[in-house]
């Protein structure tokens, strides 16, 4: 079983649709985050969940909106993607914030 | 902000020689962790250091952390292929916030 998995893996788009990304943990984790892989490997969070709750936020468009429905599910919703934000978005979780990271496969985001 | 610089972006190494990248921190850190991933991977976890000039060896990779806190070093020993990918470290504050450093690219020459 996969300890953290995304869908989808690839998501190909025109500027300006919504889309979202899955995640899932199975590793009963309190911690969940989303990152930012761009072209240059630079891997930037943009957001993090404790239990819920959301933690860090940092500079990201308001377009950009996390949801957590439980401690294992950690959504990401982009409204009227642009062209700068295709990259990589990797979802990751961890036992409490700041210890170890486990991530996902990743989601190649390609906005055309 | 915290900010966590990594050197060199990229190294290019012949097979067999050895390979370090550095990590520096504006601020003091509550614990290190490194990261490799590989070409079209995802990171994966190496190991963390939390002490005060701690060294940690993993086969031929070894890591420390600096008496400060603020920084910290991966060298690889006697590089092999299967070392090629990006190595990052990241910093952990006592808030709770993990920075990363901009990443090393390693590539080994068979």
């Amino acid at each position: 079983d996969t300890a953290v998995s995304q869908t989808p893996k690839y998501l190909v788009t025109q500027m300006g649709n919504d889309k979202s990304i899955k995640c899932e943990q199975n590793l009963g984790h309190d911690t969940m985050y989303w990152y930012k892989q761009d072209s240059k490997k630079f891997l930037k969070i943009m957001f993090s969940y404790n239990n819920k709750e959301l933690i860090i936020n940092e500079t990201v468009p308001n377009r950009f909106s996390p949801k957590s429905p439980d401690k294992a599910h950690l959504n990401l919703h982009i409204n009227s993607l642009e062209l700068g934000d295709s990259a990589v978005y990797f979802c990751a979780s961890s036992l409490r914030p700041n210890e170890k990271l486990f991530f996902g496969s990743g989601t190649q985001l390609s906005v055309l | 902000g915290q900010q966590v610089m990594q050197i060199p972006q990229y190294q290019h190494v012949q097979e067999g020689e050895d390979f370090t990248t550095y990590c520096n921190s504006s601020t003091t850190l509550s614990n290190i962790q490194w990261y490799k991933q590989r070409p079209g991977g995802h990171p994966v976890f190496l190991i963390q250091l939390v002490k005060s000039g701690e060294v940690k060896k993993q086969k031929r990779l070894t890591f420390q952390f600096g008496e400060a806190k603020k920084n910290s070093s991966l060298h690889i020993t006697a590089t092999q292929t299967t070392d090629v990918g990006t190595y990052f470290c990241a910093g952990g504050t006592s808030y709770g916030k993990l920075t990363f450093g901009q990443g090393t690219i390693l590539t080994v020459h068979p």
